[in-house]
C-alpha cells in the first residue's frame, strides 16, 4: 500500500507570495493533519481534517488555511508568504477507526520563503 | 496544557548497544496516548511505537520498547542492539485528546550510532 504523499517536496518562493501544498492520505485513511517543523519551534501542529471538516486547528495566523477533499486529500494554503514561513511542512494520515489514532506522516514538502 | 520534555539534545551509542531516550509528560488527562517517532535526515516521520495510558503493558514492537512509568510520567524509548541506521532525530509525542489526531511533540533527541 503506498504511504502518504506530498508535492511538492521543494519550494522556493518569495516574501508576499502565496503557496499551496498538497496531502494525499493512504488509501483508506479520512483524516488529515498537517504539522510544520522549524528549528527553533520545532514541531507544530496546523490542522486537523475528517471527513472534508476542519476538526482542529493550531495556533497559527489566518494566513494559513486548508481543506480536505471527498477523496480525502487535502491541501494547506499560505498566503502573503514570510521569511518565518520557511520550514518543512509535514501531512499526517490516520486510519480514524483503530483505538490508537496513529498517525503516519509523508515525506514533507520544504519551504524555503526568500 | 499537555506537555513533552525530552531532556537529551544528543546522544551517543556505540553499534549494538542498547540506548534510552528519555521522554517525561505532562497532563490532567486519565486517558492519553504516547508515541514514538524517528526522523532520518530524509524528513520524513516514521511511526515506532504508541503506548496507552491504561495499558498495564510496556509496548514493544521489534528492537523497540517504551519504557512506561505512569505515576513518573515517563515514557523512554528503549532501542536494543542499535544499527548504523538508527541514527536520525527521535521525538516523542502525546495525543491532545481521546478523539484528537492532534500530536503534541517534544523537543527531540538526535542519536548518533557509533560502528
Amino acid at each position: 500500500k503506498a504511504g502518504v504523499t506530498q508535492t511538492p517536496r521543494y519550494l522556493i518562493k518569495t516574501r508576499g507570495q502565496q503557496v499551496t501544498l498538497s496531502c494525499s492520505p493512504i488509501s483508506g485513511h479520512r483524516s488529515v493533519s498537517w504539522y510544520q517543523q522549524t528549528p527553533g519551534q520545532g514541531l507544530q501542529f496546523l490542522f486537523e481534517y475528517f471527513s472534508e471538516t476542519q476538526r482542529n486547528k493550531g495556533n497559527f495566523p489566518g494566513r494559513f488555511s486548508g481543506r480536505q477533499f471527498s477523496n480525502s486529500r487535502s491541501e494547506m494554503n499560505v498566503s502573503t508568504l514570510e521569511l518565518g514561513d520557511s520550514a518543512l511542512y509535514l501531512c499526517a494520515s490516520s486510519l480514524a477507526e483503530t483505538a490508537t489514532y496513529e498517525q503516519y506522516f509523508g515525506p514533507g514538502t520544504r519551504l524555503t520563503v526568500t | 496544557a499537555q506537555k513533552i520534555t525530552q531532556t537529551q539534545p544528543g546522544m551517543f551509542v556505540q553499534e549494538k548497544e542498547a540506548v534510552t531516550l528519555d521522554c517525561t509528560y505532562d497532563t490532567s488527562d486519565q486517558s492519553y496516548g504516547l508515541f514514538w517517532y524517528k526522523q532520518p535526515s530524509s524528513g520524513e516521520m516514521i511511526f515506532l511505537i504508541y503506548q496507552g495510558s491504561y495499558d498495564e503493558q510496556n509496548a514493544t514492537e521489534g528492537r523497540y520498547s517504551l519504557n512506561f512509568q505512569k505515576a513518573r510520567k515517563s515514557a523512554n524509548l528503549v532501542i536494543s542492539a542499535s544499527q548504523l541506521g538508527d541514527s536520525a532525530m527521535y521525538f516523542c509525542a502525546m495525543r491532545e485528546k481521546d478523539s484528537s489526531y492532534k500530536l503534541i511533540f517534544g523537543s527531540g533527541t538526535r542519536l548518533l550510532v557509533r560502528p
